[in-house]
């Protein structure tokens, strides 16, 4: 099955600093993944995706990279702000030949970001 | 447009008992997936139905179980609790044709 290894586990920035967040997987079936983020008590929350067809993605300060050759994923955040502490997971998913998803993530061990202000 | 659901949001039980935790999607999401969340294995994937049928079973004893209803909300039941357990219990839907999974606020379960 898939295996999803996150690093580091825990990552201490200043604000205003980049932070990233790097992931490996196993199975070169996946082609979907996912990053969420998880505060304290609360449910994890999609903050960007991307798929096997695409080697970056943007959202505003967050941006996602994919190498499938290295089978290697990562997460940049730029200009993190205190709000930005969390825990971060990785993920990875394969789909069928129909580009839809089993709903089946594999998740990393997750990244605890620190931002201090 | 309400989130994915999940009830209780606590639970104490003891071990030996059986237990039954719900979730509804968000409206018109057919999949549902279920995860265990626990301190030392992080997010462990349980099950995922779709269509009242289950498609994909993560490596979880037969304890555990589920369905899905015709109006796509799901259960699952964890029978003969063990100590072990004791964890956050996470939901999260799709719509199919979309890959990103909306996870609901979890059923915490603890087992004495």
């Amino acid at each position: 099955g898939e295996n999803v290894e996150q690093h580091p586990s825990t990552l201490s920035v200043q604000e205003g600093d980049s932070a990233v967040i790097k992931c490996t997987y196993s199975d070169s079936a996946s082609n979907y993944f996912p990053w969420y983020k998880q505060e304290l008590g609360k449910r994890p929350q999609l903050i960007i995706d991307i798929r096997s067809n695409v080697g970056e993605k943007k959202d505003q300060r967050i941006a996602v990279t994919l190498n499938k050759t290295a089978k290697h994923f990562s997460l940049h955040i730029t200009e993190t702000q205190p709000e930005d502490s969390a825990v971060y997971f990785c993920a990875a998913s394969p789909a069928n030949a129909g580009g839809t998803s089993y709903g089946k993530l594999t998740f990393g061990q997750g990244t605890i970001l620190t931002v201090h202000p | 447009k309400a989130g994915v659901t999940q009830t209780p949001r606590y639970l104490i039980k003891t071990r030996g008992q059986q237990v039954t935790l719900s979730c509804s999607p968000i409206s018109g999401h057919r999949s549902v997936s279920w995860y265990q969340q626990t301190p030392g294995q992080g997010l462990q994937f349980l099950f995922e139905y779709f269509s009242e049928t289950q498609r994909n079973k993560g490596n979880f004893p037969g304890r555990f179980s589920g369905r899905q209803f015709s109006n796509s909300r799901s259960e699952m039941n964890v029978s003969t609790l063990e100590l072990g357990d004791s964890a956050l219990y996470l939901c999260a839907s799709s719509l199919i044709e979309r890959y990103g999974y909306t996870f609901g606020s979890g059923t915490r379960l603890t087992v004495v």
